[in-house]
């Protein structure tokens, strides 16, 4: 089973900033099969990027992913409000899928 | 609107049994791969099964594997989940997730519902 490590636990930020948050896997993830979401409370999951570096639909380009193998980034270019959030990666190139422990961008 | 809406969760005693359903609307259901992903609280996202777009594969984590069945009616928009030998640690959030794709492996999630509660305790 592939562990995706990510870091920080925590980050926190004023709107405006940028925000970087990383996804380790402990075993190259093939293809690029990896992927953001973005989770508020209460609320399911929303797909941000897959393969890696694709946006999904109608996500704004403020969000970008980059990275393969074994190291992947989320980069939020501006933090807007609607953006404190918990961030999941997840790689679905091996059996099972599985997720990262999550990245909580909060507020400073 | 694209829509996916969970049902069937509740209070259930270890060892009984639930059979969540998850009703998709406004999006061809049949050819896509569908999956079930848990959310125990305050804790992370944990994939739990899978099936595919016709209903003759289906994955299972290790965790669920001989407990857990998943299947599909293609006819009726709806998937399920048949949850049996329910243990404390199934305590979670479920929801139902769209692949974006139809073999239920090596997929992304387009879609998700809003989830259904499912607590295991005495």
């Amino acid at each position: 089973e592939i562990v995706l490590t990510q870091s920080p636990d925590t980050l926190s930020l004023s709107p405006g900033e940028r925000a970087t948050l990383s996804c380790r896997a402990s075993q190259s993830v093939s293809s690029s099969y990896l992927a953001w979401y973005q989770q508020t409370p209460g609320q399911a999951p929303r797909l941000l990027i897959y393969g890696a570096s694709s946006r999904a639909t109608g996500i704004p380009d403020r969000f970008s992913g980059s990275g393969s193998g074994t190291d992947f980034t989320l980069t939020i270019s501006r933090l807007e409000p609607a953006d404190f959030a918990v961030y999941y990666c997840q790689q679905y190139g091996g059996s099972p899928s599985t997720f990262g422990g999550g990245t909580k961008v909060e507020i400073k | 609107e694209v829509q996916l809406l969970e049902s069937g969760g509740g209070l259930v005693q270890p060892g009984g049994s639930l059979r969540l359903s998850c009703a998709a609307s406004e999006f061809t259901f049949r050819p896509y791969a569908m999956t079930w992903v848990r959310q125990a609280p305050g804790k992370g996202l944990e994939w739990v099964s899978a099936i595919s777009g016709s209903g003759s594969d289906t994955y299972y984590a290790d965790s669920v594997k001989g407990r857990f069945t998943i299947s599909r009616d293609n006819s009726k928009n709806t998937l399920y989940l048949q949850m049996n030998s329910l243990r404390a640690e199934d305590t979670a959030v479920y929801y139902c997730a769209k692949d974006d794709g139809y073999s239920g492996n090596y997929e992304a999630f387009d879609i998700w519902g809003q989830g259904t509660m499912v607590t295991v305790s005495s």
